[in-house]
Protein backbone atom coordinates (compact mmCIF):
# COMPACT_ATOMS: atom_id res chain seq x y z
CA UNK A 1 0.00 0.00 0.00
CA UNK A 2 1.51 3.26 -0.92
CA UNK A 3 2.12 5.73 1.22
CA UNK A 4 2.30 9.64 0.37
CA UNK A 5 3.62 10.34 -2.94
CA UNK A 6 5.41 13.79 -4.14
CA UNK A 7 7.13 14.74 -7.07
CA UNK A 8 9.53 16.08 -8.20
CA UNK A 9 11.87 15.33 -5.14
CA UNK A 10 14.11 17.82 -5.94
CA UNK A 11 13.77 21.18 -8.21
CA UNK A 12 16.09 24.00 -8.68
CA UNK A 13 13.95 27.10 -10.03
CA UNK A 14 15.50 30.55 -10.94
CA UNK A 15 13.73 33.73 -8.94
CA UNK A 16 10.62 35.09 -10.81
CA UNK A 17 9.55 32.05 -11.59
CA UNK A 18 6.81 29.69 -11.39
CA UNK A 19 6.60 25.90 -9.87
CA UNK A 20 3.95 23.10 -9.16
CA UNK A 21 4.46 19.96 -7.31
CA UNK A 22 2.23 17.34 -7.26
CA UNK A 23 1.39 14.97 -4.51
CA UNK A 24 -0.80 11.45 -4.00
CA UNK A 25 -2.14 10.81 -1.09
CA UNK A 26 -2.23 7.59 0.50
CA UNK A 27 -5.34 5.26 -0.47
CA UNK A 28 -8.08 5.54 1.08
CA UNK A 29 -7.21 9.55 2.68
CA UNK A 30 -9.43 12.17 1.04
CA UNK A 31 -7.85 14.97 2.47
CA UNK A 32 -4.52 16.63 1.59
CA UNK A 33 -2.57 19.68 3.65
CA UNK A 34 0.05 21.06 2.47
CA UNK A 35 3.23 22.44 4.96
CA UNK A 36 6.34 24.43 4.41
CA UNK A 37 9.13 23.18 6.08
CA UNK A 38 12.31 26.14 5.85
CA UNK A 39 15.60 24.87 6.86
CA UNK A 40 16.32 24.98 10.80
CA UNK A 41 12.52 25.45 11.31
CA UNK A 42 9.65 22.92 11.67
CA UNK A 43 6.56 22.64 9.06
CA UNK A 44 4.60 25.61 9.10
CA UNK A 45 0.91 25.15 7.48
CA UNK A 46 0.30 26.21 4.18
CA UNK A 47 -3.27 25.02 3.47
CA UNK A 48 -5.87 22.09 3.52
CA UNK A 49 -7.80 20.66 0.69
CA UNK A 50 -11.16 18.42 1.15
CA UNK A 51 -13.94 17.70 -1.27
CA UNK A 52 -11.64 19.82 -4.19
CA UNK A 53 -11.89 22.92 -2.14
CA UNK A 54 -9.26 25.01 0.26
CA UNK A 55 -10.83 24.32 3.76
CA UNK A 56 -8.63 26.21 5.43
CA UNK A 57 -5.03 28.38 4.94
CA UNK A 58 -2.02 29.22 6.92
CA UNK A 59 -0.79 32.69 6.55
CA UNK A 60 0.76 32.71 3.40
CA UNK A 61 0.55 35.09 0.21
CA UNK A 62 -2.06 34.51 -2.35
CA UNK A 63 1.54 33.34 -4.56
CA UNK A 64 0.68 30.02 -2.60
CA UNK A 65 -2.57 28.31 -4.28
CA UNK A 66 -3.45 24.52 -4.91
CA UNK A 67 -5.93 22.54 -6.56
CA UNK A 68 -7.49 18.84 -5.41
CA UNK A 69 -8.27 16.81 -8.43
CA UNK A 70 -11.24 14.19 -8.47
CA UNK A 71 -8.89 11.33 -7.39
CA UNK A 72 -8.12 13.54 -3.96
CA UNK A 73 -4.59 13.90 -5.88
CA UNK A 74 -3.03 18.23 -4.98
CA UNK A 75 -1.04 20.36 -6.35
CA UNK A 76 0.72 22.99 -4.90
CA UNK A 77 1.78 25.71 -6.92
CA UNK A 78 3.85 28.70 -6.14
CA UNK A 79 3.91 31.94 -8.40
CA UNK A 80 6.84 34.50 -8.57
CA UNK A 81 8.91 32.83 -6.92
CA UNK A 82 11.45 34.54 -4.56
CA UNK A 83 14.91 33.56 -2.70
CA UNK A 84 12.48 32.81 0.76
CA UNK A 85 10.73 30.26 -0.75
CA UNK A 86 13.57 27.56 -0.95
CA UNK A 87 12.03 24.99 1.43
CA UNK A 88 11.23 21.49 1.99
CA UNK A 89 7.52 21.10 1.09
CA UNK A 90 5.47 18.41 3.04
CA UNK A 91 2.03 17.24 1.84
CA UNK A 92 0.40 14.92 4.20
CA UNK A 93 -2.82 13.50 3.85
CA UNK A 94 -5.24 12.18 5.78
CA UNK A 95 -8.97 10.64 5.80
CA UNK A 96 -10.90 13.43 7.07
CA UNK A 97 -10.19 16.96 7.51
CA UNK A 98 -10.00 16.79 11.61
CA UNK A 99 -7.93 13.37 11.59
CA UNK A 100 -4.80 15.05 12.81
CA UNK A 101 -3.70 11.57 14.46
CA UNK A 102 -4.09 9.89 10.96
CA UNK A 103 -1.66 12.42 9.37
CA UNK A 104 0.55 10.68 6.53
CA UNK A 105 3.34 12.97 5.69
CA UNK A 106 5.04 12.59 1.97
CA UNK A 107 9.14 12.84 2.02
CA UNK A 108 8.69 16.10 0.27
CA UNK A 109 9.81 18.03 -2.20
CA UNK A 110 13.16 19.94 -1.63
CA UNK A 111 13.02 23.32 -3.27
CA UNK A 112 15.71 25.87 -4.15
CA UNK A 113 15.12 29.15 -5.93
CA UNK A 114 18.20 31.09 -7.11
CA UNK B 1 5.83 34.58 17.35
CA UNK B 2 6.65 30.95 18.02
CA UNK B 3 3.44 28.97 19.46
CA UNK B 4 5.09 25.93 20.18
CA UNK B 5 8.71 26.44 21.21
CA UNK B 6 11.26 23.36 21.21
CA UNK B 7 14.18 25.45 23.10
CA UNK B 8 16.77 22.81 23.09
CA UNK B 9 17.75 21.76 19.71
CA UNK B 10 19.84 18.87 20.56
CA UNK B 11 20.14 16.48 22.52
CA UNK B 12 22.83 13.14 23.29
CA UNK B 13 22.22 10.13 25.15
CA UNK B 14 23.20 6.77 25.99
CA UNK B 15 21.86 4.09 24.74
CA UNK B 16 19.40 2.15 27.59
CA UNK B 17 19.10 5.22 29.00
CA UNK B 18 16.17 8.00 29.31
CA UNK B 19 16.04 10.34 26.79
CA UNK B 20 13.49 13.45 27.55
CA UNK B 21 12.59 15.58 24.76
CA UNK B 22 10.32 19.30 26.14
CA UNK B 23 8.25 21.20 24.73
CA UNK B 24 6.10 24.31 25.86
CA UNK B 25 3.90 26.18 24.16
CA UNK B 26 1.96 29.39 24.66
CA UNK B 27 -1.85 29.31 22.87
CA UNK B 28 -4.08 28.12 25.87
CA UNK B 29 -6.69 27.36 23.03
CA UNK B 30 -4.56 23.94 21.92
CA UNK B 31 -6.02 21.31 22.97
CA UNK B 32 -4.51 18.18 20.71
CA UNK B 33 -0.68 17.56 21.02
CA UNK B 34 1.18 15.28 19.04
CA UNK B 35 4.71 13.95 18.30
CA UNK B 36 6.58 13.06 15.46
CA UNK B 37 9.78 11.66 14.29
CA UNK B 38 11.81 12.99 11.02
CA UNK B 39 14.49 11.23 9.78
CA UNK B 40 16.43 12.49 6.62
CA UNK B 41 15.12 12.54 3.46
CA UNK B 42 11.93 10.97 5.14
CA UNK B 43 8.70 12.97 5.75
CA UNK B 44 8.12 13.57 9.70
CA UNK B 45 6.04 10.16 11.43
CA UNK B 46 3.71 10.28 13.59
CA UNK B 47 4.54 8.71 17.32
CA UNK B 48 2.49 9.91 19.71
CA UNK B 49 -0.28 12.08 20.86
CA UNK B 50 -2.05 13.27 24.00
CA UNK B 51 -5.80 15.20 24.26
CA UNK B 52 -6.21 18.18 26.77
CA UNK B 53 -8.28 15.92 28.93
CA UNK B 54 -5.39 13.66 30.01
CA UNK B 55 -1.77 14.39 31.83
CA UNK B 56 -0.14 10.91 30.06
CA UNK B 57 -0.17 8.73 27.74
CA UNK B 58 1.72 5.72 27.28
CA UNK B 59 2.87 3.61 23.81
CA UNK B 60 5.23 1.07 24.58
CA UNK B 61 8.85 3.03 25.39
CA UNK B 62 7.11 6.40 24.38
CA UNK B 63 5.06 8.58 27.08
CA UNK B 64 4.18 11.71 26.74
CA UNK B 65 3.23 14.28 29.76
CA UNK B 66 0.96 17.48 29.89
CA UNK B 67 1.13 19.95 31.91
CA UNK B 68 -1.89 22.40 31.10
CA UNK B 69 -1.13 24.62 34.02
CA UNK B 70 2.64 25.32 32.79
CA UNK B 71 1.95 24.88 29.46
CA UNK B 72 4.33 21.98 28.99
CA UNK B 73 4.73 18.55 27.11
CA UNK B 74 7.66 16.50 27.32
CA UNK B 75 8.01 13.63 25.41
CA UNK B 76 10.08 10.35 27.64
CA UNK B 77 11.78 7.39 25.51
CA UNK B 78 13.05 4.65 27.78
CA UNK B 79 15.26 3.02 26.85
CA UNK B 80 16.48 4.65 24.31
CA UNK B 81 18.05 3.08 21.20
CA UNK B 82 20.17 3.98 18.80
CA UNK B 83 17.22 3.45 16.38
CA UNK B 84 15.62 6.10 18.14
CA UNK B 85 18.20 8.97 16.94
CA UNK B 86 16.43 11.21 14.36
CA UNK B 87 14.14 14.86 14.50
CA UNK B 88 11.83 15.09 17.07
CA UNK B 89 9.19 17.83 16.36
CA UNK B 90 6.20 18.78 18.67
CA UNK B 91 3.04 19.43 17.16
CA UNK B 92 -0.51 21.21 18.41
CA UNK B 93 -3.74 21.90 17.49
CA UNK B 94 -6.91 23.41 18.55
CA UNK B 95 -8.74 26.63 18.59
CA UNK B 96 -6.54 29.24 17.28
CA UNK B 97 -4.77 27.11 14.84
CA UNK B 98 -7.63 26.56 12.37
CA UNK B 99 -7.37 22.99 13.31
CA UNK B 100 -4.32 22.08 11.33
CA UNK B 101 -0.79 21.45 13.35
CA UNK B 102 1.49 24.22 15.00
CA UNK B 103 5.03 22.74 14.77
CA UNK B 104 7.92 23.83 17.12
CA UNK B 105 11.31 23.61 15.30
CA UNK B 106 12.62 20.42 16.69
CA UNK B 107 14.99 18.66 18.38
CA UNK B 108 17.81 16.28 16.86
CA UNK B 109 18.03 13.36 19.19
CA UNK B 110 21.51 10.89 18.84
CA UNK B 111 21.70 8.07 20.87
CA UNK B 112 24.83 6.71 20.76
CA UNK B 113 25.66 2.97 21.68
Amino acid sequence: DAGVTQSPTHLIKTRGQQVTLRCSPKSGHDTVSWYQQALGQGPQFIFQYYEEEERQRGNFPDRFSGHQFPNYSSELNVNALLLGDSALYLCASSLAVDNLRGYTFGSGTRLTVV
Amino acid sequence: DQQVKQNSPSLSVQEGRISILNCDYTNSMFDYFLWYKKYPAEGPTFLISISSIKDKNEDGRFTVFLNKSAKHLSLHIVPSQPGDSAVYFCAASGRGSQGNLIFGKGTKLSVKP
